[in-house]
């Protein structure tokens, strides 16, 4: 089954902006859009912020956006708020088994 | 809008079967492919499966020995059947609605519900 790989944490003071990588092992990655990212604050269900690697849901500030390169797929926060502090998750639809595969999660702090 | 909440019991024996239900509002389950996710402690979200409006299914790999799901159009209710326990399914359990307003995403989760193994 194909892994993806998340650093397990990031960090940033607010206003500044943050980069969250997803690497996969899966050319699910780089032949689909099929990545999308979930944040998680603390107690709380994961919440939907970006579909097909880089469409933005209603609702869902422009501060947040997403892209792709290769077998990494990546999340953008800018212009940090207090209220972005959470876990954030990638997520991978394969295509030859339609299995979901999450990544290990990276929890953003806010300074 | 849809809505999708989470029952069952809080508290399971080892070796015994989880069984949860998901009650959807706002939405047929006769349309779209519903799906059950834990989060654990120190491993973070994994899928459990899927089962699509036709009623077939797919599982994680790691845990399709274990599971079964099924719906219930007349009750507009899915649910979610792992068996022989162990403390490693100690997690929050979700339902979540895929492709509702796009295609290979969870759009909608419900609050979550947390099952010990004890």
């Amino acid at each position: 089954q194909s892994a993806l790989t998340q650093p397990p944490s990031v960090s940033g003071s607010p206003g500044q902006s943050v980069t969250i990588s997803c690497t996969g092992t899966s050319s699910d990655i780089v032949t689909f859009n099929r990545v999308s990212w979930y944040q998680q604050p603390p107690g709380t269900a994961p919440k939907l912020i970006i579909s097909q690697v880089s469409n933005r849901p209603s609702g869902v500030p422009d501060r947040f956006s997403g892209s792709k390169s290769g077998f990494t797929a990546s999340l953008t926060i800018s212009g940090l708020q207090a209220e972005d502090e959470a876990d954030y998750y990638c997520c991978l639809f394969t295509s030859t088994t339609s299995d979901v595969v999450f990544g290990g999660g990276t929890k953003l702090t806010v300074l | 809008q849809v809505q999708l909440q989470e029952s069952g019991p809080g508290l399971v024996k080892p070796s015994e079967t989880l069984s949860l239900t998901c009650s959807v509002s706002g939405a047929s389950i006769s349309s779209y492919s519903w799906n059950w996710i834990r989060l654990t402690a120190g491993k973070g979200l994994e899928w459990i499966g899927r089962i699509y409006i036709t009623g077939s299914t797919n599982y994680n790999p790691s845990l399709k020995s274990r599971v079964t799901m099924s719906a219930d159009t007349s009750s507009n209710q899915f649910s979610l059947k792992l068996s022989s326990v162990t403390a490693a399914d100690t997690a929050i359990y979700y339902c979540a609605l895929e492709g509702y307003r796009a295609a290979y995403t969870m759009d909608v989760w419900g609050r979550g519900i947390t099952v010990t193994v004890s």
